[in-house]
């Protein structure tokens, strides 16, 4: 299965930029780059998924790097809700019996 | 509020003991999810049905089975229950098979066994 390699954590001070890295280097050509992100006591949320361009949406933008080894997640002005973990996982039909597993993602702290 | 729903939101029971967990999913997804997350653990993948039929099996034991209805909503069954099942149990619904699109996660059912 394709797997995604993420820091364990990382801590932002409120209202800077965020850069969340994930590395995917087995990726393969139709595995979709989805990002999803856990506030404490409460399930996963959707945060954005993208294919092979950058994408941009109201809560974030993800930047694909040119050979999709890499993406980055990157939160324009952290507030101290974002504090969550942060979960990169690749969604295709090649691992398609086991797509949407969840590794230990970033846990994100956002200091005031 | 996802719009998938989870019932019960909490459940206490007894070692040895069967429950039901149930998972309503978005008005029109067809793909259903479920997970469990203990404390040690992380979110870990149980079972994934679209248009009630079985699409994957992660680490679900034995002792657990689910099903999707022809109205598809979802069960989690979890019988001889142990200490160790005790964790909050999440279901997830999107609507296809999930490549290019978003899943929305419920809020949960924490069971406790005791």
């Amino acid at each position: 299965d394709a797997k995604t390699t993420q820091p364990n954590s990382m801590e932002s001070n409120e209202e800077e930029p965020v850069h969340l890295p994930c590395n995917h280097s087995t990726i393969s050509g139709t595995d979709y780059i989805h990002w999803y992100r856990q506030l404490p006591s409460q399930g996963p949320e959707y945060v954005i998924h993208g294919l092979t361009s950058n994408v941009n949406n109201r809560m974030a933008s993800l930047a694909i790097a040119e050979d999709r080894k890499s993406s980055t997640l990157i939160l324009h002005r952290a507030t101290l809700r974002d504090a969550a973990v942060y979960y990169c996982i690749l969604r295709g039909y090649n691992n398609y019996g086991q797509n949407f597993v969840f590794g230990p993602g970033t846990r994100l702290s956002v200091l005031p | 509020d996802s719009g998938v729903t989870q019932t019960p939101k909490h459940l206490i029971t007894a070692t040895g003991q069967r429950v039901t967990l149930r998972c309503s999913p978005r008005s029109g997804d067809l793909s259903v999810y479920w997970y469990q997350q203990s404390l040690d653990q992380g979110l870990q993948f149980l079972i994934h049905y679209y248009n009630g039929e079985e699409r994957a099996k992660g680490n679900i034991l034995e002792r657990f089975s689910a099903q999707q209805f022809p109205d598809l909503h979802s069960e989690l069954n979890l019988s001889s229950l142990e200490l160790g099942d005790s964790a909050l149990y999440f279901c997830a619904s999107s609507e296809r098979d999930g490549m290019n699109t978003e899943a929305f996660f419920g809020q949960g059912t924490r069971l406790t066994v005791v």
